[in-house]
Formats: C-alpha cells, structure tokens, sequence
C-alpha cells in the first residue's frame, strides 16, 4: 500500500520564525508536486519537483526533493499570518497515472 | 492559463437523487481527469481517474455503479452520484492535465450536502 505522510500534521507558528514540513513517501518517484488550501477552497499548486535534488523557492517557501531518501521539505522562512493554511504534498508514482496525496499540515501563524 | 471550471459550487438534495457535477478545463487539452473526495478536515483522496474516450478506472473502495464517470471529450468530464444518501456529502473536487508530468490543475471543488 502506498504511504504518503507528513509531518507535522498540525502546526502553530508565531510571525518571522522558521519551519520545515517533511513529506515521505512509500513509492519510487521522480515527481512531487506541493499544494496550498485554504479554508473551504480548492488546491492551489505552489511547486513541482521533477528531479532528484530539485529545489524550488517562492517567496517564503522553499521545497526541495530527495528522491532516494523518498522526502520532500517545504520549507518556510520569517513566516506571515498570510502563510496560514493547509498544505499538502503530492505524489506521483513512475508507473500508472494517478497521484496521491499527503495527510496534509495545517497551520497557523500567529502574529 | 490552466483553468479547470467546476460546477456546480453547492448542491443541497434530498436522499435518492442524482446529481451531476461538471469538470472543464476551460484553456487546455486535458487528456487525464482525475475525481477527488475530501471529507472534513482530511486529505483528498482519489476516487477516480479517467482519460478520454476510455472507462474511468476506480480506486479500491469506490463503487463504479453509484459514481458514474464520463470523460466525453478533452475538455469535460463529469461525476454523477446516482441515489445519494447523506453519508455521501463531501467536498469534491476534479483535476485535469495536459500531460502525464504536468501538475494537475484543481477545479474550485463543489460541496455536496444530501438531506
């Protein structure tokens, strides 16, 4: 069965300190793909990780993907109230078509 | 570019009705569909994924007969829940791509509430 954890799975961070989110998955693949929601919304895709040791920022976040150890970090720096929601990696194994998604971090910056 | 237009956004019926939910990628071909479940405060979780003019192909637990899906053309698939009952209200949500490593683009989900 394929396994796609994060960690945390809750997270309440104050403004302007740092935090990493881990997502491990269970599968061999090339590809994995970060996604934001926010309350009653639908996905918004913040980066796409193609490669062993691809790395991608966007502001205050970063990701990165190490696929021989199966990880992927988002990384987040001098975090802001606007950063609060609910984050979600993604899989997607090297054969077949579907994608899976993680369990998902919610969090909350507080000011 | 990249939309994917869901429709409807919010549907309250009665227990016993069908109810059709359309997915449309609105600025690109989408060869590959995919029909996503998200109960409260958990993870999406896939329930289908279809291709163009060929039969969805269902996750474990799904049951095809009561989630028909129909990917009619490149740009439009659509879910029907036949004989809805409340423990089927969910948020669902549809994603399509261009290609098979191409991000998957999210239609804006439609919450399902079934009296």
């Amino acid at each position: 069965e394929l396994k796609v954890e994060q960690n945390p799975l809750f997270l309440s961070m104050q403004e302007e300190k740092n935090y990493t989110i881990y997502c491990n998955y269970s599968t061999t693949s090339d590809r994995l793909y970060w996604y934001r929601q926010d309350p009653g919304k639908s996905l918004e895709s913040l980066f796409v990780l193609l490669s062993n040791g691809a790395v991608k920022q966007e502001g205050r976040l970063m990701a990165s993907l190490d696929t021989k150890a199966r990880l992927s970090t988002l990384h987040i720096t001098a975090a802001v109230h606007d950063l609060s929601a609910t984050y979600f990696c993604a899989v997607a194994p090297n054969t077949g078509n579907q994608f899976y998604f993680g369990t998902g971090t919610s969090l909350t910056v507080i000011p | 570019g990249a939309v994917v237009s869901q429709h409807p956004s919010w549907v309250i019926c009665k227990s016993g009705t069908s109810v059709k939910i359309e997915c449309r990628s609105l600025d690109f071909q989408a060869t590959t569909m995919f029909w996503y479940r998200q109960f409260p405060k958990q993870s999406l979780m896939l329930m289908a994924t279809s291709n163009e003019g060929s039969k969805a192909t269902y996750e474990q637990g799904v049951e095809k007969d009561k989630f028909l899906i129909n990917h009619a053309s490149l740009t439009l698939s659509t879910l029907t829940v036949t004989s809805a009952h409340p423990e089927d209200s969910s948020f669902y949500i549809c994603s399509a791509r261009s290609g098979g490593s191409q991000p998957q683009h999210f239609g804006d989900g439609t919450r399902l509430s079934i009296l």
